[in-house]
């Protein structure tokens, strides 16, 4: 099956900042990366999506890059913001293949520093 | 609210009980997905309808649980002979495609 690895764990950027997490993939069927913020005690939310057709993808201050040849997307936010603190994962599937159910990273919590 | 929504959102059980939880979906959304999630972890996959039709399985998906989407609408997952490592988030998502799966806010399971 799928496993997806995701670093750094923990992740410390003064606020104005830019801050980049990192994820792997072991199967290469998967064609379908999405990144979710989840704040304490609160459901997993979509941020920023990208299928494997497109290299990258960019929503205001957040931008996915997609690399299948290594199997790897980074998930990039500039101007790092308060309000952007949270635990980000990111997570992988094969759409449409039968195998539609997500596989999660382990997590990175990013701390914005005022 | 027209987002996902899951009742109870608090259940506490005495080992051995069985539980059951509810999933409503996104109203237009066809497919519908069970994640368990601990602490400081991400969440693991349980299992996935798209109408009424189960169409994948999780190997966490022990022969303890089971998962019915009857009308093809709102889901139940059902756990017997709870156990203290069944305590966790269970979380619910539905999409309308094969991308862009939404969640709910997740029935709190705690095992004593």
């Amino acid at each position: 099956g799928e496993n997806v690895e995701q670093h750094p764990s923990t992740l410390s950027v003064q606020e104005g900042d830019s801050a980049v997490i990192k994820c792997t993939y072991s199967d290469s069927a998967s064609n379908y990366f999405p990144w979710y913020k989840q704040e304490l005690g609160k459901r997993p939310q979509l941020i920023i999506d990208i299928r494997s057709n497109v290299g990258e993808k960019k929503d205001q201050r957040i931008a996915v890059t997609l690399n299948k040849t290594a199997k790897h997307f980074s998930l990039h936010i500039t101007e790092t913001q308060p309000e952007d603190s949270a635990v980000y994962f990111c997570a992988a599937s094969e759409a449409g293949g039968g195998a539609d159910g997500l596989t999660f990273g382990k997590g990175t919590h990013l701390i914005i520093q005022p | 609210d027209t987002g996902v929504s899951q009742n109870p959102r608090h259940k506490i059980t005495k080992r051995g009980q069985n539980v059951t939880f509810r999933c409503d979906p996104i109203s237009e959304h066809n497919r519908l997905y069970w994640y368990r999630q601990t602490l400081g972890q991400g969440p693991e996959f349980l299992t996935y309808f798209q109408n009424e039709a189960q169409l994948e399985k999780s190997r966490l998906l022990s022969d303890r649980f089971s998962a019915e989407r009857p009308k093809g609408s709102f889901s139940t997952l059902e756990i017997q002979r709870t156990e203290q490592g069944d305590s966790a988030m269970y979380l619910c998502a539905s999409s309308l495609y094969h991308y862009e799966q939404y969640f709910g806010p997740g029935t709190r399971l705690t095992v004593t």
